[in-house]
């Protein structure tokens, strides 16, 4: 069966630090991978998807950035971060578009 | 543009019947889904409807109109487990996901 692993849980950075959050997809091959945020009693914010090993789409302009360097490894950046960087990020895959997509863990990055 | 719109908050009793609206305006239109997210937890698949009717699955049932931009999400014989914030998605003539804010469903004993 397909699991994915989305690491560290909670995160607590200084103002300008840099960051990388990582997550694994096992069980399935050239899976669509997705990067969002969700801040406070907010919608579900698409950072960036991925339909394959090194092709990164960017939906929104920002500080992060993100990468693919293997088919099931899917990893958010930033060199450093702002205080609105704070929020809730997810990470996603599906087979194709119009299939569900399921959810990592989660990481609750909080800026300080 | 682009906009899904469900009701930020509703409260409903245990053992109780609730219905959860969605309306949408999106280009296009590719199927709908409905996620459960339980507080500080990852959204968890619900259903999935593409064509006009009712789908049930459980307690849970997901109701789809087309022609008027609307679902709504039915939960039967409510727990207090069930509350959580339940999120309405579509996705558009490209295939991307666009999302409502979600309603957070308040359960009372």
């Amino acid at each position: 069966s397909q699991t994915i692993h989305q690491w560290p849980a909670t995160l607590v950075q200084p103002v300008g630090s840099p960051l990388s959050l990582e997550c694994t997809v096992e069980g399935t091959s050239n899976p669509n991978l997705y990067w969002y945020r969700q801040a406070a009693g907010r919608g579900l914010q698409l950072l960036f998807y991925s339909v394959g090993i090194g092709q990164i789409s960017s939906e929104v302009p920002q500080n992060l950035s993100a990468s693919r360097p293997q088919d099931r490894q899917f990893i958010l950046s930033s060199k450093k971060l702002l205080l609105s960087d704070s929020g809730f990020y997810l990470c996603a895959w599906s087979v194709s578009e119009n299939y569900g997509y399921t959810f990592g863990s989660g990481t609750r990055l909080t800026v300080v | 543009g682009q906009n899904i719109d469900q009701p930020t908050e509703m409260t409903a009793t245990e053992g109780a019947i609730v219905q959860i609206n969605c309306t949408y305006q999106t280009s296009g239109f590719n199927g709908l889904f409905w996620y459960q997210q339980h507080a500080g937890e990852a959204p968890t698949f619900l259903s999935y409807n593409v064509l006009d009717g009712l789908e049930e699955k459980g307690r849970f049932s997901s109701f789809l109109s087309r022609s008027k931009g609307y679902s709504y999400l039915l939960l039967k014989e409510l727990q207090m487990k069930d509350s959580a914030s339940y999120l309405c998605a579509v996705t558009d003539s490209n295939y991307q996901l666009i999302w409502g804010a979600g309603t957070k469903l308040i359960i009372k004993p």
